[in-house]
């Protein structure tokens, strides 16, 4: 089972502010890294793939960026908005995805 | 279809009775996955298949559970003897192929209440 870790486990944010969170994985035999937005009651949406050490990538608000010698991955929310609380989950893929426990984002008007 | 379909989309079962779970992934992607969450943990990896290789039950809780996934499409994971224990959300993802670059796509679960 490998060791893929999310911090903070939760975080409030207020509308407009960004916000950064974390996630943490075993630098060796890296493949890719994932990041998926799950929202209540709706399925994970995935969000980046990413492959490259110093990697980054953007979608909108969101960015992420990829550090695969020190095993750790940074998700970005510039501005955030209501839309965007949702739980943000990274995994490390080797032949399957390893999830860690998520970040739950709460976004308050 | 246009997503992963999952089937039922909720589910609550006698403690001891046996439940099937339907996933029906993308037409096309060769790579499917079960997943389940329960109440406050994380996704935790239960089994993968990929084309026409020996499944990958790794991840299989104990022998009550079993899947299987017929012509390469549907897949049907079965949990025998239900326990409370097996209360979650049960979740399948399909991708195009083994290590997509585009990530998996999630259907949108079943809800298995064992009471």
């Amino acid at each position: 089972i490998l060791n893929v870790e999310q911090s903070p486990q939760s975080l409030h944010v207020q509308e407009g502010d960004s916000t950064n969170f974390t996630c943490s994985f075993p630098s060796s035999n890296f493949y890719a890294l994932h990041w998926y937005r799950w929202e209540t009651a709706k399925s994970p949406e995935a969000l980046f793939v990413m492959t490259l050490n110093g990697d980054e990538k953007k979608k909108g608000r969101i960015s992420a960026t990829l550090n695969t010698k020190e095993g750790y991955s940074y998700l970005y929310i510039k501005g955030s908005q209501p839309e965007d609380s949702a739980t943000y989950l990274c995994a490390f893929n080797d032949y399957k995805l390893s999830f860690g426990a998520g970040t739950t984002v709460t976004v308050r008007a | 279809g246009a997503g992963v379909s999952q089937s039922p989309s909720n589910k609550v079962t006698e403690k001891g009775k046996d439940v099937e779970l339907r996933c029906d992934p993308i037409s096309g992607h060769t790579a499917l996955y079960w997943y389940r969450q329960s109440l406050g943990q994380g996704l935790e990896f239960l089994i993968y298949f990929q084309g026409n290789s020996a499944p990958d039950k790794s991840g299989l809780p104990s022998d009550r559970f079993s899947a299987e996934r017929t012509g390469g499409s549907v897949s049907t994971l079965t949990i025998q003897r239900t326990q409370q224990e097996d209360s979650a959300v049960y979740l399948c993802a399909s991708s195009l192929e083994f290590r997509d670059s585009y990530g998996y796509t999630f259907g949108s679960g079943t809800r298995l209440t064992v009471v």
